[in-house]
């Protein structure tokens, strides 16, 4: 089982959705990052968690500890939001990576 | 935010030859590199982790006489892919650490072998 399952794998909205991307973890972690990798491949660093909620713009990150679980809220969803999201947890000086959730925004 | 550089961004060369991927952090000391690989359509799949002037841990299965990683300081780490062949032709990235659990990515360097 992998140690961070993320979910959906894939998701197309329309423009000006809410959008909601989920990642569990089933170990304890010194902090949880959002990562956006564009079709170029290029990385992104979105947010860096370890406990409550961050936002920037229209993306807002959240986390809980107990549950350990996170999620990845985009507001009012435009075409350029369209990339692969990616969970990654860091624990003890080890990073571990979700399969990522390939987002489709449509016009 | 802090900014690690990654260079070159896309790189194609020759079957047999060597090629040198850097990661730098431009604006804070990175106690801690470490570099990925994405092959298509999967995640990212940790290669080693480097320590500024120790030996790199490299994951299982990730060899360590092809893949060369250097961090001979706290702002540049190096990944050396030796021999290269088609089979190589991947994704590479790195980031950087200041320590706790910040980490910074560069953008990515995406090999293509021929």
């Amino acid at each position: 089982k992998n140690e961070v399952e993320q979910s959906p794998q894939n998701l197309t909205a329309q423009e000006g959705e809410f959008i909601t991307i989920n990642c569990s973890y089933s170990v304890g972690i010194s902090a949880l990052h959002w990562l956006q990798q564009h079709p170029g491949g290029g990385i992104v660093s979105l947010f860096m968690l370890s406990s409550g909620k961050k936002k920037h713009g229209r993306l807002i990150a959240t986390i809980n500890i107990q549950e350990k679980h996170s999620s990845l809220h985009i507001t009012a969803s435009h075409p350029r939001d369209s990339a692969v999201y990616i969970c990654a947890v860091l624990l003890n000086n080890d990073m571990r990576f979700g399969a990522g959730t390939r987002l489709t925004v449509k016009p | 935010g802090a900014v690690v550089s990654q260079h070159p961004s896309w790189v194609i060369c020759k079957s047999g030859t060597s090629v040198k991927i850097e990661c730098r952090s431009l604006d804070f000391q990175a106690t801690t590199m470490f570099w990925y690989r994405q092959f298509p359509k999967q995640s990212l799949m940790l290669m080693a982790t480097s320590n500024e002037g120790s030996k790199a841990t490299y994951e299982q299965g990730v060899e360590k006489d092809k893949f060369l990683i250097n961090h001979a300081s706290l702002t540049l780490s190096t990944l050396t892919v030796t021999s290269a062949h088609p089979e190589d032709s991947s994704f590479y990235i790195c980031s950087a650490s200041p320590g706790g659990a910040e980490a910074f990515f560069g953008q990515g360097t995406r090999l293509t072998v021929v």
